[in-house]
């Protein structure tokens, strides 16, 4: 069974378009999260979920909001796509806030073009 | 500014030796560390972690070490095997404050072991 599962896997779009990611984990975490790996594969937290209150939002543009719809959910949704956007984005989940480790889905890659 | 760094882009071993991946931090709040493993096209796999409390954890064939007044750590792989080839990407964070555990991670360090 996956743990943490993120669709789609890959995402191609032009830019200026509307997305969005979906994640669904089955751990019974309360606290789940988007990281973007970049070009230089650098692995950046984006935001935080705890209890579907969001607890970290850091220096993203608004194009970006999450939704978490219930704590087994989190969801990334972007508007108008931009070049810069192009990474691979994972969400994670863990139990707590803290001094546990996080589980990580697969990965989207996303496209834009 | 990055906290956390590996400054090995890359670590060549040959099978059966030990493989040692470093790590440096530079955010003193830093109170816990864990190490992750990458392959292609998957997501970062959990391996080890340790608290501040502590300068050793051990695990299997993996062992992290922890030296806080360098603000250094370091994953040991022994004996290293084929299928340890991947990116290892160290990463940090503290407890406290509106950081709510937030993980900052190096950059990786791609491991290969030759047969």
């Amino acid at each position: 069974d996956t743990a943490v599962s993120q669709t789609p896997k890959y995402l191609v779009t032009q830019m200026g378009n509307d997305k969005s990611i979906k994640c669904e984990q089955n751990l019974g975490h309360d606290t789940m999260y988007w990281y973007k790996q970049d070009s230089k594969k650098f692995l950046k937290i984006m935001f935080s979920y705890n209890n579907k209150e969001l607890i970290i939002n850091e220096t993203v543009p608004n194009r970006f909001s999450p939704k978490s719809p219930d704590k087994a959910h989190l969801n990334l949704h972007i508007n108008s796509l931009e070049l810069g956007d192009s990474a691979v984005y994972f969400c994670a989940s863990r139990q707590g806030t803290y001094n546990s480790p996080l589980h990580f889905g697969n990965g989207t890659r996303l496209t834009v073009t | 500014d990055q906290q956390v760094k590996q400054n090995s882009p890359s670590l060549s071993v040959q099978e059966g030796r030990i493989s040692i991946l470093n790590c440096d931090y530079t955010n003193s709040m830093f109170d816990y560390f864990l190490w992750y493993k990458k392959y292609p096209a998957e997501g970062p796999t959990f391996l080890i972690s340790i608290s501040s409390i502590k300068d050793k954890n051990e695990d299997g064939r993996f062992t992290v070490f922890l030296n806080k007044s360098a603000k250094h750590l370091s994953l040991h792989i022994v004996p290293s095997q084929p299928g340890d080839s991947a990116v290892y990407f160290c990463a940090a964070s503290n407890a406290g404050g509106t950081s709510y555990g937030k993980l900052t991670f190096g950059q990786g360090t791609i491991l290969t072991v030759h047969p």
